[in-house]
C-alpha cells in the first residue's frame, strides 16, 4: 500500500485566480473524497467520487469542482478564489469502511 | 446528519489509560460509530469503528453503551505520539453511495511525561 499522496503541499494564490489540487489514491480504492479544513476546525466535506462519478456533495458552491480518473487519482478545482478559501485541503480514499487521508495541500489566498 | 458531542480537550500522563467520551443521543439504527485522530500537520487517521458491540484493535478499544447514545474510545497506554485531536463521527454505511464523514471540533488530547 502506498497511501494517499497530495500535491502540491503548499500553494499561494491571488484572489480571483484558479487552482487545481491533485491526489493519488491508495491502490485499490475506488472512492475519493475531498475535505476543506479551516484553521482550528474539523474537516468539512466538499464532495465525493465513486468510479469517476460524483455521488455526494457538501455545502460548497459550484466553483468547487472535481474529477476522478480511471486510475482513481483525482483533482479538486477551485475557480475565482476568495480569501476564505484559504485552508488545508484533504483528499481521502476508501475501499470499505475506513478512509485513508493524505497530508493535505495548504492553500493560502492573498 | 446525527451530531456528536465531545469535550474540547483532555490531558493524560504517559503510559496511563485514556478514556475519550462521545455523546450521540440522536444516533440512528444504521449509523456506525467511527473514530479518527489527527496528529499535528497530518491528515486524519482511521482509529476504530463499531455498531453495537465493543471493538478492539491494535490501536485502541471502543466501548459502546447499550442504548448506543454514547461511546468511549480507550487508549490503553497513552504515549506522547498519541497527542492529537480525536474525532467521534457517525457514519451511515452505504456502499457505493455518499457516506461522508461529518467532523465536529473533536477532543484535543495532551499527553505529558
Amino acid at each position: 500500500e502506498t497511501g494517499v499522496t497530495q500535491s502540491p503541499t503548499h500553494l499561494i494564490k491571488t484572489r480571483g485566480q484558479q487552482v487545481t489540487l491533485r491526489c493519488s489514491s491508495q491502490s485499490g480504492h475506488n472512492t475519493v473524497s475531498w475535505y476543506q479544513q479551516a484553521l482550528g476546525q474539523g474537516p468539512q466535506f466538499i464532495f465525493q467520487y465513486y468510479r469517476e462519478e460524483e455521488n455526494g456533495r457538501g455545502n460548497f458552491p459550484p466553483r468547487f469542482s472535481g474529477l476522478q480518473f480511471p486510475n482513481y487519482s483525482s483533482e479538486l478545482n477551485v475557480n475565482a478564489l476568495e480569501l476564505d478559501d484559504s485552508a488545508l485541503y484533504l483528499c481521502a480514499s476508501s475501499q470499505d469502511y475506513g478512509y485513508t487521508f493524505g497530508s493535505g495541500t495548504r492553500l493560502t489566498v492573498v | 446528519d446525527a451530531k456528536t458531542t465531545q469535550p474540547n480537550s483532555m490531558e493524560s500522563n504517559e503510559e496511563e489509560p485514556v478514556h475519550l467520551p462521545c455523546n450521540h443521543s440522536t444516533i440512528s439504527g444504521t449509523d456506525y460509530i467511527h473514530w479518527y485522530r489527527q496528529l499535528p500537520s497530518q491528515g486524519p487517521e482511521y482509529v476504530i469503528h463499531g455498531l453495537t458491540s465493543n471493538v478492539n484493535n491494535r490501536m485502541a478499544s471502543l466501548a459502546i453503551a447499550e442504548d448506543r447514545k454514547s461511546s468511549t474510545l480507550i487508549l490503553h497506554r497513552a504515549t506522547l505520539r498519541d497527542a492529537a485531536v480525536y474525532y467521534c463521527i457517525l457514519r451511515a454505511m452505504n456502499t457505493g453511495t455518499a457516506s461522508k464523514l461529518t467532523f465536529g471540533t473533536g477532543t484535543r488530547l495532551q499527553v505529558t511525561l
